[in-house]
């Protein structure tokens, strides 16, 4: 069974701080992360991708990929009060089928 | 780049009746597209996968003919749901994979929210 695990929050952070969002993925074939952001009402909208260990940035964005660990994770520099969202982490393997995470709620505290 | 729309984006129809769901890649051909249902506060739960000119794959637990998928060409997919009840409000989510990408992303739509009375 895939799983994907991350903490449901909420994340509070204020204005300005960094935004750490944390993911596990249980199945080792995974070759490809994905974070997606959901707003409330709304569909998931890809920020991210990383297919590599170590980071990839993007902007106030990065993202952290660990294999050994089986640790994805996402920074958000700057957090602003408009980055307040459901956060969906999520892996690939095999049949191009994504495995979500149940997300992660972030609030940004002006 | 890589938009996909939903139609319509938010239906309400009484119980018994079929509501059908179009979802396209507008500036892209889609290999493969999903489907999504989202209910209050949970997570993307997947439906089925539908590849184009084949039958659509469905997850464990959807009824395959409750809920009717249709992958016609490369730029559209369709989701009827047939007999609906009260329960089968929720938010439906499609998404699509770029033909010939070797990627796992997928781009979502906007959703259609369906409120069966």
């Amino acid at each position: 069974q895939k799983e994907v695990e991350q903490n449901s929050g909420p994340l509070s952070v204020p204005e300005g701080a960094i935004a750490s969002l944390n993911c596990t993925y249980s199945d080792r074939g995974s070759q490809s992360f994905f974070w997606y952001r959901q707003y409330s009402g709304k569909s998931p909208e890809l920020i991210m991708s990383i297919y590599s260990n170590g980071d990839k940035e993007d902007g106030r964005f990065t993202a952290q990929l660990n294999k050994a660990s089986q640790y994805v994770s996402l920074l958000i520099r700057d957090s602003q009060p408009s980055d307040s969202a459901t956060y969906l982490c999520a892996s690939g393997a095999g049949s191009y089928q994504l495995t979500f995470g149940k997300g992660t709620k972030l609030s940004v505290i002006p | 780049g890589a938009v996909v729309s939903q139609h319509p984006s938010w239906v309400i129809c009484k119980s018994g009746t079929s509501v059908k769901i179009e979802c396209r890649s507008l500036d892209f051909q889609a290999t493969t597209m999903f489907w999504y249902r989202q209910f209050p506060k949970q997570s993307l739960m997947l439906m089925a996968t539908s590849n184009e000119g084949s039958k659509a794959t469905y997850e464990q637990g959807v009824e395959k003919d409750k809920f009717l998928i249709n992958h016609a060409s490369l730029t559209l997919s369709t989701l009827t749901v047939t007999s609906a009840h009260p329960e089968d409000s929720s938010f439906y989510i499609c998404s699509a994979r770029v033909k010939g990408s070797s990627s796992y992303e997928q781009y979502f739509g906007p959703g259609t929210r369906l409120t069966v009375t």
